[in-house]
């Protein structure tokens, strides 16, 4: 069973580029959400996707967006990058209405983006 | 405003050396206080889910409780491969199921 996957691995990138990071949930769950790691720091919710809409949001701004597929994988696309947005991005799925406890959220290994 | 603190930031053992990692927490409404497992450079392995207060939840060496203001990840014998760091976090009741986390507390286990 396929747990949670992100790519790329790794990314660099410089100022104001824009970046495009993808997630696949673990099979059965529906609900994608997504998170930013500084370093030495715990993980920050930026949004939540379920049914191809952005269900909840964190106090991320503008520049960060995302979208869901049919298919339930995800994507989180940065613009206008600063350096401040060097992170381990991480991606959690969850089962909302496919069954299973939907409070618990399971991650994938991250996406580390360095901003240059 | 929500907020999770964790302590130690650090905590250094010697293998079979037990102790407790502390998470307080203050929110309006908690729906549930969750831990995790992060080893350097991976993601968050999913531990324990506590729903209500005097709760407690066991796991080979790690056992969670739950209090109305904090919880405990008590760790009893640790091996070195318990090194890793511990994050916990806070699910509000009306607030989705975005997960509100504290800073972690690193564990070192030498043997």
């Amino acid at each position: 069973d396929a747990g949670v996957t992100q790519s790329p691995t790794h990314l660099i990138k410089t100022r104001g580029q824009q970046v495009t990071l993808r997630c696949s949930p673990k099979s059965g769950h529906d609900t994608v959400s997504w998170y930013q790691q500084a370093l030495g720091q715990g993980p920050q919710f930026i949004f939540q996707y379920y049914e191809e809409e952005e269900r909840q949001r964190g106090n991320f701004p503008d520049r960060f967006s995302g979208h869901q597929f049919p298919n339930y994988s995800s994507e989180l696309n940065v613009n206008a990058l600063l350096l401040g947005d060097s992170a381990l991005y991480l991606c959690a799925s969850s089962p909302l209405l496919a069954g299973g406890n939907q409070n618990e959220q399971f991650f994938g290994p991250g996406t580390r983006l360095t901003v240059l | 405003e929500d907020q999770v603190t964790q302590s130690p930031e650090a905590l250094r053992l010697q293998e079979g050396e037990s102790s407790s990692l502390n998470c307080s927490y203050t929110v309006s409404g908690l729906r549930g206080l969750f831990w995790y497992r992060q080893d350097p450079g991976k993601g968050p392995e999913f531990l324990f889910t506590l729903y209500s207060a005097g709760e407690e939840k066991e796991k080979e060496r790690l056992k969670a409780t739950l209090t109305k203001k904090e919880s405990f990840l008590h760790i009893t014998a640790p091996k070195p491969e318990d090194s890793a760091t511990y994050l916990c976090a806070v699910q509000r009741n009306q607030a989705g199921t975005a997960l509100i986390f504290g800073k972690g507390t690193t564990l070192s286990v030498s043997s």
